[in-house]
């Protein structure tokens, strides 16, 4: 079956450090590729997305590219910032928008002033 | 900006009580989802509702689970018979349709099941 493999954490890093959380995936097809963000006590906000190859997904000053002969969507982001302090889910669906989320198991950052 | 809401926040219960978790969807999003989170686990799914029935549901799911949209706008999630291992975060999620890809996420109900 489906399934996507993260990076595991804690992720510790300094204000204004350049951030990478790799994400592999394992899918049948075409997924579309999703992270989301969970900040404290909180529920799930989609960060960004790709549904197809080489698609760059950005929101807030990250990014992801689709790179379907990886099978990867790795996040980044140039200058962490305090606030980005979360939870990071990659996820994926079969590439409809009513089809389920398939998760990660999360990497919990936390950036230190 | 429009967003799913859940009630209660957290809900205590003994092993063996029914509960139900409830959720009110963006007002004309179509699809629907139970996700739950065991702590420090992944997101998992539980089901999908379409058109008044159950589009999927995951091994999860099972009998003592069930779900309905009682007055068309809740969304309720019902575990008849609680067990220890029920006690996690439950998210409901809603979808617009097919053309679009985002679930918008409601802020969760913990349950804790004693």
């Amino acid at each position: 079956g489906d399934s996507v493999t993260q990076m595991e954490g804690p992720v510790t890093l300094s204000e204004e450090a350049f951030l990478t959380i790799n994400c592999t995936y394992t899918a049948t097809g075409y997924p579309s590729l999703f992270w989301y963000v969970q900040y404290p006590g909180e529920g799930l906000q989609l960060l960004l997305k790709a549904t197809k190859a080489d698609d760059k997904g950005s929101n807030k000053g990250f990014e992801a590219t689709y790179r379907k002969e990886t099978t990867s969507f790795h996040l980044e982001k140039g200058s962490v910032q305090v606030s980005d302090s979360a939870v990071y889910f990659c996820a994926l669906n079969r590439g409809f928008g009513n089809e389920k989320l398939t998760f990660g198991t999360g990497t919990r950052l936390t950036i230190i002033p | 900006e429009p967003e799913v809401t859940q009630t209660p926040s957290h809900q205590v219960t003994q092993m063996g009580q029914e509960v139900i978790l409830r959720c009110v969807p963006i007002s004309n999003h179509l699809y629907f989802y139970w996700y739950r989170q065991i702590l420090g686990q992944k997101v998992e799914f539980l089901v999908s509702f379409y058109n008044n029935e159950i589009s999927e549901k995951s091994e999860i799911f099972d009998d003592q689970f069930s779900v309905e949209r009682p007055d068309g706008s809740n969304f309720t999630l019902k575990i008849r018979s609680t067990k220890l291992e029920d006690s996690a975060m439950y998210f409901c999620a809603t979808s617009l349709g097919v053309t679009t890809y985002e679930q918008y996420f409601g802020p969760g109900t913990r349950l804790t099941v004693t």
